[in-house]
């Protein structure tokens, strides 16, 4: 069964600073991984994906995750985070024809 | 492009009462859509798998006489929460794919809709 663990529930970072939200994940086969945003009350967004070819995947609003097969990690990294970035972000996983897996998601506070 | 319209964004029903929340694809067709559940500060949760056409893919422990899912068109799929009870309430996200509805495509998500059960 495949899943997806996001290790922090909440990361502070501040206005300026750079930010990393981490995810690993448990596949069978070759993953399909995704970043999506939720902000309040609302649907997830999609931020970029990674389904092969180079690691390094650059997605929406300046967001970029590393993808790295013996660590399973796929992280999402921005280089200077903003105020408006702050949401709660989820990282994805699927293989195959197998449906999506979400992890908890991780709260992201950018702090002026 | 790859838009979902989820209607309505909220509904404040009583108990023993239906409701009903619809899922469009604007501007694609959709072979498959998904129904999420989404408890506060919890992830999303897949309840079902509405193919078009045909019967719903109910994931374990979702009960599909209390949640009836209908995908009569290709850019339509219904979600009926029947005898609403107060523990059904929360919050309801759709999502489809573009394209193919490959496994490797991004999924792309409706608004949701806040269920609030009194």
């Amino acid at each position: 069964a495949q899943s997806v663990a996001q290790p922090e529930d909440q990361v502070n970072v501040a206005e300026g600073n750079p930010l990393t939200v981490k995810c690993t994940y448990s596949v069978s086969g070759n993953p399909y991984l995704f970043w999506y945003v939720q902000y309040p009350n609302r649907g997830l967004q999609f931020l970029l994906k990674y389904i092969t070819g180079d690691n390094l995947v650059k997605g929406s609003y300046g967001f970029e995750a590393e993808f790295n097969k013996s660590q399973t990690s796929f992280h999402l990294k921005k280089p200077s985070a903003l105020v408006s970035d702050s949401a709660l972000y989820f990282c994805a996983v699927s293989s195959g024809n197998t449906p999506l897996v979400f992890g908890k998601g991780t709260r992201l506070s950018v702090i002026a | 492009g790859a838009v979902v319209s989820q209607h309505p964004s909220w509904v404040i029903c009583k108990s023993g009462t239906s409701v009903k929340i619809e899922c469009r694809s604007l501007d694609f067709q959709a072979t498959t859509m998904f129904w999420y559940r989404q408890f506060p500060k919890q992830s999303l949760m897949l309840m079902a798998t509405s193919n078009e056409g045909s019967k719903a893919t109910y994931e374990q422990g979702v009960e599909k006489d209390k949640f009836l899912i209908n995908h009569a068109s290709l850019t339509l799929s219904t979600l009926t929460v029947t005898s609403a009870h107060p523990e059904d309430s929360s919050f309801y996200i759709c999502s489809a794919r573009a394209g193919q509805g490959a496994y490797n495509s991004p999924l792309h998500f409706g608004n949701g809709t806040r269920l609030t059960v009194t």
